[in-house]
């Protein structure tokens, strides 16, 4: 399964919406528990990646509320609602239902 | 929360092979899916191996079968990841992590550098 995000970078002023794209190229819905099989992940520099987002939608315990993630089937979103300077970073999309695969990333600046 | 450590990571030749190890703080990751994904100098994050809770099952991006073998044991709380036949594309940071499905949990990191 391949993961394409969108865009590659972004910028976007503090206190503003900022929006990332996951499309993969199969569906990640599973139709015995239907759920989708989808993660998002923050990679600050010199740091392993953080999980953010499981399951699509479901957020991680102590991450930002401002921080959203939405989709099905191949489409996904992750949404942070309102900037804040330590969220510069690269995000990453991932699919866990088959093996795992991750999108190319997504570098997230202030403007 | 489970924490990870890491270690085995270096400076290898070419052919060359290299062993590395991820030791976790609790036996609870005996209950989880353990996984390597690596990341080159500036690139993107590629998953590598992962094996199930058991070590019954294991599975390989196309790029390392044949070449890396992921096990695990448990009566350790350890994970690790032979690599045989290095080439410069190897060349990566390789983290450990884990989850049920998701990874949960992550390593700082072991650099492994292939050259000459």
């Amino acid at each position: 399964i391949v993961m394409t995000q969108s865009p590659d970078s972004l910028a976007v002023s503090l206190g503003e919406r900022a929006t990332i794209n996951c499309k993969s190229s199969q569906s990640v819905l599973h139709s015995s528990n239907n759920r989708n099989y989808l993660a998002w992940y923050q990679q600050k520099p010199g740091q392993p990646p953080k999980l953010l987002i499981y399951w699509a939608s479901t957020r991680e315990s102590g991450v930002p509320e401002r921080f959203s993630g939405s989709g099905s089937g191949t489409d996904f979103t992750l949404t942070v609602s309102s900037l804040q300077a330590e969220d510069v970073a690269v995000y990453y999309c991932q699919q866990y239902i088959s093996t795992r695969t991750f999108g190319q990333g997504t570098k997230l600046e202030i403007k | 929360d489970v924490q990870l450590v890491q270690s085995g990571g270096g400076l290898v030749q070419p052919g060359g092979s290299l062993r590395l190890s991820c030791v976790a703080s609790e036996f609870t990751v005996n209950n989880y899916w353990m996984d390597w994904v690596r990341q080159a100098p500036g690139k993107g994050l590629e998953w590598v191996a992962n094996i199930k809770e058991d070590g019954s099952e294991t599975y390989y991006v196309a790029s390392v079968r044949g070449r890396f073998t992921i096990s695990r044991d448990n009566a350790k709380r350890s994970l690790y990841l032979q690599m045989n036949s290095l080439t410069a594309g190897d060349t990566a940071m390789y983290y450990c992590a884990g989850g049920r499905d998701y990874e949960k949990f992550w390593g700082p990191g072991t650099l492994v550098t292939v050259s000459s």
